[in-house]
C-alpha cells in the first residue's frame, strides 16, 4: 500500500497567490482529513470528510480556505489568497473507520510558505 | 484549547534508558491514541487504548490510561536513538465536539546515543 500521497512536499508563494494542496487518500478509507501544524498552535483539523461529503469543517479558519473531494481517491485544499500567517504544514490523513475509532494513515505533508 | 496536553514538552535520555511522556485530557473519551513524529514526516499511529482497558502493550511500548484521573502515560523501555521524534497524545472529542480527534502539543523526545 503507498499510502496517504499528498503533493506538492514544499510549496513557496507569494503573498496573495491562490494555493492548491493535493490529497490521494488509502484506497477503501471513507474518511479523509485535513490538518494544519505550526509551531504557535499544533495540530489543528480544519475539515474532514465522510464517503466525499464535508462533515465538519468548523475549523477552516477563514473563507479564504475551501476544501474539495471529488471522488473517494483525491481530495484538494485550497487557500485563495493566501497570506503569510498561512504558512505551515498541511497534513492530511485518512482512516477506514469512524473518527476515535480506528488511526489515521498520515501523509507526509506539504510544507507551505507564504512570503 | 486543546484537549490533550502532554508533560513534559521536551525529554533528553540516554540510550537504553526508558521515557515516560505523560497526557492529560479534560473531557470524557471514547478512546486516546498515541503517535510518534519524525522530523519532516507525517505522523504515524503508535497505540490506541479504549477508555474500558487500564494498560497496553506493543513491543517496547507501555500505555496507561486512568480515565478517574483524566491521564494516560506512554512508556518507551530500552530507549534507542532511532525513538527521537516528537510524540502526540489523541483523543476522540465528545459528539458535542463533533466525534474529533483532537491532538495534544507533543512532547519532544531525544535519545542520545
Amino acid at each position: 500500500d503507498a499510502g496517504v500521497i499528498q503533493s506538492p512536499r514544499h510549496e513557496v508563494t507569494e503573498m496573495g497567490q491562490e494555493v492548491t494542496l493535493r490529497c490521494k487518500p488509502i484506497s477503501g478509507h471513507d474518511y479523509l482529513f485535513w490538518y494544519r501544524q505550526t509551531m504557535m498552535r499544533g495540530l489543528e483539523l480544519l475539515i474532514y470528510f465522510n464517503n466525499n461529503v464535508p462533515i465538519d469543517d468548523s475549523g477552516m479558519p477563514e473563507d479564504r480556505f475551501s476544501a474539495k473531494m471529488p471522488n473517494a481517491s483525491f481530495s484538494t485544499l485550497k487557500i485563495q489568497p493566501s497570506e503569510p500567517r498561512d504558512s505551515a504544514v498541511y497534513f492530511c490523513a485518512s482512516t477506514g473507520w469512524g473518527t476515535g475509532y480506528s488511526p489515521l494513515h498520515f501523509g507526509n505533508g506539504t510544507r507551505l510558505t507564504v512570503t | 484549547s486543546q484537549q490533550g496536553e502532554e508533560d513534559p514538552q521536551a525529554l533528553s535520555i540516554q540510550e537504553g534508558e526508558n521515557a515516560t511522556m505523560n497526557c492529560s485530557y479534560k473531557t470524557s473519551i471514547n478512546n486516546l491514541q498515541w503517535y510518534r513524529q519524525n522530523s519532516g514526516r507525517g505522523l504515524v499511529h503508535l497505540i490506541l487504548i479504549r477508555s474500558n482497558e487500564r494498560e497496553k502493550h506493543s513491543g517496547r511500548l507501555r500505555v496507561t490510561l486512568d480515565t478517574s484521573k483524566k491521564s494516560s502515560s506512554l512508556l518507551i523501555t530500552a530507549s534507542r536513538a532511532a525513538d527521537t521524534a516528537s510524540y502526540f497524545c489523541a483523543t476522540d472529542a465528545p459528539r458535542e465536539y463533533g466525534n474529533k480527534l483532537v491532538f495534544g502539543a507533543g512532547t519532544i523526545l531525544r535519545v542520545k546515543s
